[in-house]
């Protein structure tokens, strides 16, 4: 199974700033990532396919890079809505995996 | 509008057996690949299962044997039907519908969830 580790578990920051949290796969997995957030209570939310692909409806201040075994998912300005847990995922091959989660909350 | 709504979650003893539902509306299941996600107590996510569109199915491991995933297409509904549970089933199970692009794998419809407590 390919593993997705995401760092770091858990970030406090301050309403607009700048918000990365990263994600390794064992295996080249090419582009095949996806970002989703969680906040409580709630399903997850699609924010990012293809590594870098916003999701129609999503806020542009999320965007996601990377390729092969390292990507970035970032908010280019922490707004209180973003308060969530945010999960990466990779589908390059069966199981698909998700990263253990970034819990994010407001410094 | 695209909704879904799973049922069938409950208290179950180890060894039992359940089957989820996942009721669609705004789309048609059997055009789509769908997948259950589950999600213990204060955990992160772990996919379960996928139907493709042509019937193909695959389970992770934790589940291969025990659990299997299938469709009504005249109620439009997913099921998962889950035999021989074990404590470490207990979780919030939701399904999720594919974005309907030819590599499955990116949920972007998912349902409210429904909870499987495995206990004695």
């Amino acid at each position: 199974d390919i593993q997705m580790t995401q760092s770091p578990s858990s970030l406090s920051a301050s309403v607009g700033d700048r918000v990365t949290i990263t994600c390794q796969a064992s295996q080249d997995i090419t582009n095949y990532l996806n970002w989703y957030q969680q906040k409580p209570g709630k399903a997850p939310k699609l924010l990012i396919y293809d590594a870098s692909n916003l999701q129609t409806g999503v806020p542009s201040r999320f965007s996601g890079s990377g390729s092969g075994t390292d990507f970035t998912f970032t908010i280019s300005s922490l707004q209180p809505e973003d308060i969530a847990t945010y999960y990466c995922q990779q589908y390059d091959s069966f199981p698909y995996t998700f990263g253990q989660g970034t819990n994010l909350d407001i410094k | 509008e695209v909704q879904l709504v799973e049922t069938g979650g409950g208290l179950i003893q180890p060894g039992g057996s359940l089957r989820l539902s996942c009721a669609a509306s705004g789309f048609t299941v059997s055009s789509n690949y769908m997948s259950w996600v589950r999600q213990a107590p204060g955990k992160g996510l772990e996919w379960v299962s996928i139907l493709y569109s042509g019937g193909f199915t695959y389970y992770a491991d934790s589940v291969e044997g025990r659990f299997t995933i299938s469709r009504d297409n005249s109620k439009n509904t997913l099921y998962l039907q889950m035999n021989s549970l074990r404590a470490e089933d207990t979780a919030l199970y939701y399904c999720a519908r594919d974005m309907g692009r030819a590599v499955a794998g990116s949920f972007d419809y998912w349902g409210q969830g429904t909870l499987v407590t495995v206990s004695s």
